[in-house]
């Protein structure tokens, strides 16, 4: 979906670099997330933010911090990366309505490898 | 715990024949149900929900799905599968608050 763009694409770093992957959104959605895909085990949360004040963690935090700079903009990082670290990284923006029906509308992805 | 499950990695069907990509979850209370698909490179994109009302909800491209309560299923299916419908499906569920529960996906592929 163009109304979520993901910076960057793919990334290769090496283990202990800080990384930062940027997440930027044009449908003026409060709420936005970020999770991690790995093959066969679907998308895990990482962290969500209700509104620029509001960061909560996901199933996965450990590792990660985020910061939500603008309600259009929603950041993760990777203070040291680590190998088990490298997956798709996607976000997603939702509708400010109920949460638990809303439904969420995903960036193209950024492919992390670590080495 | 709660959970979702995709019984199949990877479900093959021949274009022009119907499909089914399954779909079963473990909650405690009423869950609002989700299906996503994936094409290569992309985001996940919203196919359908169920939330409420009639069991036989209706989606984009041709899919739809049927709630299940009995069976706690929410199977997705297509009268005639395309070549073009080749992807990777995700199931989701969320019971109430803001995490959605993503199932592993299946692998669709349609052959020509």
């Amino acid at each position: 979906d163009a109304d979520v763009t993901q910076t960057p694409r793919n990334r290769i770093t090496k283990t202990g670099k800080r990384i930062m992957l940027e997440c930027s959104q044009t449908k003026g959605h409060d709420r936005m997330y970020w999770y991690r895909q790995d093959p066969g085990l679907g998308l895990r949360l990482i962290y969500y933010s209700f509104d620029v004040k509001d960061i909560n963690k996901g199933e996965i935090s450990d590792g990660y911090s985020v910061s939500r700079q603008a309600q259009a903009k929603f950041s993760l990082s990777l203070e040291s990366a680590i190998p088990n670290q490298t997956a798709l990284y996607f976000c997603a923006t939702s509708e400010d309505r109920v949460p638990s029906t809303d439904t969420q509308y995903f960036g193209p992805g950024t492919r992390l490898t670590v080495l | 715990a709660q959970s979702v499950a995709q019984p199949e990695d990877q479900v093959n069907v021949a274009e022009g024949n119907p499909l089914t990509v399954k779909c079963t979850y473990s909650v405690s209370g009423n869950p609002y149900l989700f299906w996503y698909v994936q094409y290569p490179n992309r985001g996940l994109q919203f196919l359908l929900k169920y939330i409420t009302g009639d069991n036989l909800v209706k989606g984009s491209y041709g899919f739809e799905a049927e709630f299940n309560k009995s069976q706690t299923s929410f199977h997705l299916k297509k009268p005639s599968a395309l070549v073009s419908d080749s992807a990777l499906y995700f199931c989701a569920v969320n019971t109430g608050g803001f995490k959605t529960i993503f199932g592993a996906g299946t692998r669709l592929f349609v052959k020509a």
